[in-house]
C-alpha cells in the first residue's frame, strides 16, 4: 500500500531557532501534499498545500512566511517552523495521495511532534 | 455550525461488544466519505473509503452513508482493546483535490 514518510517524529527546539519537518512519499509520487496541524483532543486542520514546483498554497490565517513549504521533487515536500515560539508547538502531520482519480483516500505520515521551550 | 460534526467521546464499551460511531454533515456536495483511524502520537490511517451513500464492509469494520440524512456511521463488531483509538471521519467533495473535511475525531475506549 502507499506509504508516506515523515520525520522527524519528535523535536525539541529552543524559542527563536528553525525546525525542518520532511514528508517523503516511499512507492508513489505525489504532485500534491498536504500539510496539516493537530492540537490535543482536536481535528486536523489544513495548514497548507503544497505543490510541486510550485508555491504551497496556505489557508487562511496561516503565515506563510512562518511555515515555510518547499516541494522540490515528487517524492518530498518540507515544512520548516522559522523562528519558533512556544505557540508553535503541536502535532504536524502531512499526507498525500496515491492517485489523482476519486477512488483514493489520503494516506499520512506518522506526523512530527514539535515542542519549543 | 461546522460543515462535520463528531462526538469527541470518549466512548467506553467492554471487549465483544458492538461499537457505532457516527458522524453528521452539513455539506451536500460531499460524496466520498472515510473513516481514519489514529493511535496516539501517530498519524491517522485509513480504514473505509466510501462513495455516496450504501454499506461497505471490510472484517469486522462496516460503514454505513444516508445522504437523504447527511449522516454517516462506522460499525466495529467483536470490538478488541487493540481497537481503542480516537476515530475521525472525513468527507470530501467531487473535484479538484479532493481534500477532505475532518471531523474532531471520537475516542474509543474498550476494555478488557
Amino acid at each position: 500500500g502507499a506509504v508516506v514518510s515523515q520525520h522527524p517524529s519528535r523535536v525539541i527546539c529552543k524559542s527563536g531557532t528553525s525546525v525542518k519537518i520532511e514528508c517523503r512519499s516511499l512507492d508513489f509520487q505525489a504532485t500534491t501534499m498536504f500539510w496539516y496541524r493537530q492540537f490535543p483532543k482536536q481535528s486536523l486542520m489544513l495548514m497548507a498545500t503544497s505543490n510541486e514546483g510550485s508555491k504551497a498554497t496556505y489557508e487562511q490565517g496561516v503565515e506563510k512566511d512562518k511555515f515555510l513549504i518547499n516541494h522540490a521533487s515528487l517524492t518530498l515536500s518540507t515544512l520548516t517552523v522559522t523562528s519558533a515560539h512556544p505557540e508553535d508547538s503541536s502535532f504536524y502531520i502531512c499526507s498525500a495521495r496515491p492517485g489523482t482519480g476519486a477512488g483514493y483516500g489520503y494516506t499520512f505520515g506518522s506526523g512530527t511532534r514539535l515542542t519549543v521551550v | 455550525q461546522k460543515e462535520v460534526e463528531q462526538d469527541p467521546g470518549p466512548l467506553s464499551v467492554p471487549e465483544g461488544a458492538i461499537v457505532s460511531l457516527n458522524c453528521t454533515y452539513s455539506n451536500s456536495a460531499f460524496q466520498y466519505f472515510m473513516w481514519y483511524r489514529q493511535y496516539s502520537r501517530k498519524g491517522p490511517e485509513l480504514l473505509m473509503y466510501t462513495y455516496s451513500s450504501g454499506n461497505k464492509e471490510d472484517g469486522r469494520f462496516t460503514a454505513q452513508v444516508d445522504k437523504s440524512s447527511k449522516y454517516i456511521s462506522l460499525f466495529i463488531r467483536d470490538s478488541q482493546p487493540s481497537d481503542s483509538a480516537t476515530y475521525l471521519c472525513a468527507m470530501s467533495a467531487s473535484g479538484g483535490s479532493y481534500i477532505p473535511t475532518f471531523g474532531r475525531g471520537t475516542s474509543l475506549i474498550v476494555h478488557p
